[in-house]
């Protein structure tokens, strides 16, 4: 089984700070995806990672997919309000079937 | 809007009861997954489909069954569950199985709670 281990479970923050959020595993992915989902609805993708040490950015939000492709972090600048919600990431195994998901970080940013 | 349409949104039913939910995908999309989600923990893959042919059953009790018309529409038809069932049921759609970069469009979810 390839279990992704999210941390932390929740981040309480107020609005302009920074964050980090992480995503470990002993397994080695073929790709890393990144999504968030708001109360109410599914996720959404923000991003996928394909190669180790890849960093992409989405404006404030900036993802890093480990050398090793066993880990990747989000980090989000200048947090606001609507950044609120379950953040998952998921791995891809190398045969390429079906993804596996993390309990997710559940981040709560308070104006 | 994701393209993915769930109904319904809410459930309540006991546990003699027979139920169904719905999954509709609007993006000409080619695989669909049902998933189950708890708190706290990790998103639980039940089901995938591929051209209508499911390819995938993650060990998921009989008391639900699957089912999938065409590419388009999935149902998940339930009997006789256990309250530890009580979960978000999302539904999923991607344009092929598999794929390291392939995306999957999730839809609303059905809050299900079984009394």
């Amino acid at each position: 089984t390839q279990l992704l281990e999210q941390s932390p479970q929740f981040l309480s923050i107020q609005e302009g700070e920074n964050l980090t959020v992480y995503c470990n595993s002993s397994s080695v992915f073929s790709s890393l995806q990144w999504y968030r989902q708001e109360p109410g609805e599914g996720p959404v993708l923000l991003v996928t990672v394909v190669t180790g040490g890849e960093v992409k950015k989405l404006k404030r939000l900036t993802f890093q997919f480990g050398d090793a492709r066993k880990d990747s972090s989000l980090h989000i600048t200048a947090a606001q309000p609507g950044d609120t919600g379950l953040y998952l990431c998921a791995g891809a195994g190398g045969n390429n079937n079906d993804m596996r998901f993390g309990a997710g970080t559940r981040l709560t940013v308070k104006p | 809007e994701t393209g993915v349409t769930q109904t319904p949104r809410h459930l309540v039913m006991g546990m003699t009861n027979k139920k169904s939910l719905k999954c509709e995908q609007h993006l000409g999309h080619n695989a669909m997954y049902w998933y189950k989600q708890s708190a706290k923990k990790p998103l639980e893959l039940m089901f995938v489909y591929n051209f209508k042919e499911q390819t995938e059953n993650n060990s998921v009790p009989s008391r639900f069954s699957p089912e999938c018309p065409n590419s388009s529409h999935l149902f998940l038809h339930l009997h006789t569950l256990q309250p530890e069932d009580s979960a978000l049921y999302l539904c999923a759609s991607s344009q092929k199985v598999g794929g390291n970069t392939d995306t999957q469009y999730f839809g609303p979810g059905t809050r299900l709670t079984v009394l």
